[in-house]
């Protein structure tokens, strides 16, 4: 059973404009959230995280949104930019002390000049 | 700035062979984990480690072992190696204690024919 997940596969956007990946979970266990940007051929790279304890955290361009109630998280990137364009992968974790990460199935996320 | 490196970009195997995928972070850190990325599929832990010597099994483990002898180095075995088991593995280690990202390393494209 998918425990993070990432229902669209992929996402269009026009450069200068907003894009918003969407990330739902099920595990109420989970206590820490984490978005990865993936290029073809690279491992993926961190990019921003939130701790439940919070409901937003912003780094530059890119916004994460935490709503336990729904268990919903969303990231918000703005302006985007055509180097934006990868493959964006939601993570969780369950404050073990191994930091164990459960993944979304990742949406691919194309910035059209 | 951190670090883990892989020691294959590419491999190409046959059917049977015994497939070694080695790994090895300039961090310091506690924890190695090892997952494979297959389309629609996101990211798939196989095996992590959280200690020299120690290691737990992820969430698709069979067809695979893990040697972790010194902290800075954790390894993948494939014992016999099969067409399904085509895919991207990545390394990746991280700081116990459950709050911290985990940095990946390029990545292996491992192709069984």
């Amino acid at each position: 059973d998918q425990q993070v997940k990432q229902n669209s596969p992929s996402l269009s956007v026009q450069e200068g404009r907003i894009s918003i990946l969407n990330c739902d979970y099920t595990n109420s266990m989970f206590d820490y959230f984490l978005w990865y940007k993936k290029y073809p051929a690279e491992g993926p790279t961190f990019l921003i995280s939130i701790s439940s304890i919070k409901d937003k955290n912003e780094d530059g361009r890119f916004t994460v949104f935490l709503n336990k109630s729904a268990k919903h998280l969303s990231l918000h990137i703005v302006p985007s930019q055509p180097g934006d364009s990868a493959v964006y992968f939601c993570a969780a974790s369950a404050g073990s002390g191994y930091s164990t990460l459960t993944f979304g199935k990742g949406t691919m996320l194309l910035v059209s000049p | 700035d951190v670090k883990v490196t892989q020691s294959s970009r590419y491999l190409v195997k046959r059917t049977g062979e015994k497939v070694f995928l080695e790994c090895v972070q300039d961090m310091d850190h506690e924890n190695m984990f090892w997952y494979r990325q297959d389309p629609g599929l996101g990211l798939r832990l196989i095996y992590f480690s959280y200690d020299v010597k120690m290691k737990e099994k992820g969430d698709i483990p069979e067809g695979y072992s893990v040697s972790r002898e010194k902290k800075e180095r954790f390894s993948l075995i494939l014992e016999s190696a099969s067409t399904n088991q085509t895919s991207m593995y990545l390394c990746a280690s991280s700081l116990t204690g459950g709050r911290y990202e985990q940095y990946f390393g390029p990545g292996t494209r491992l192709t069984v024919t």
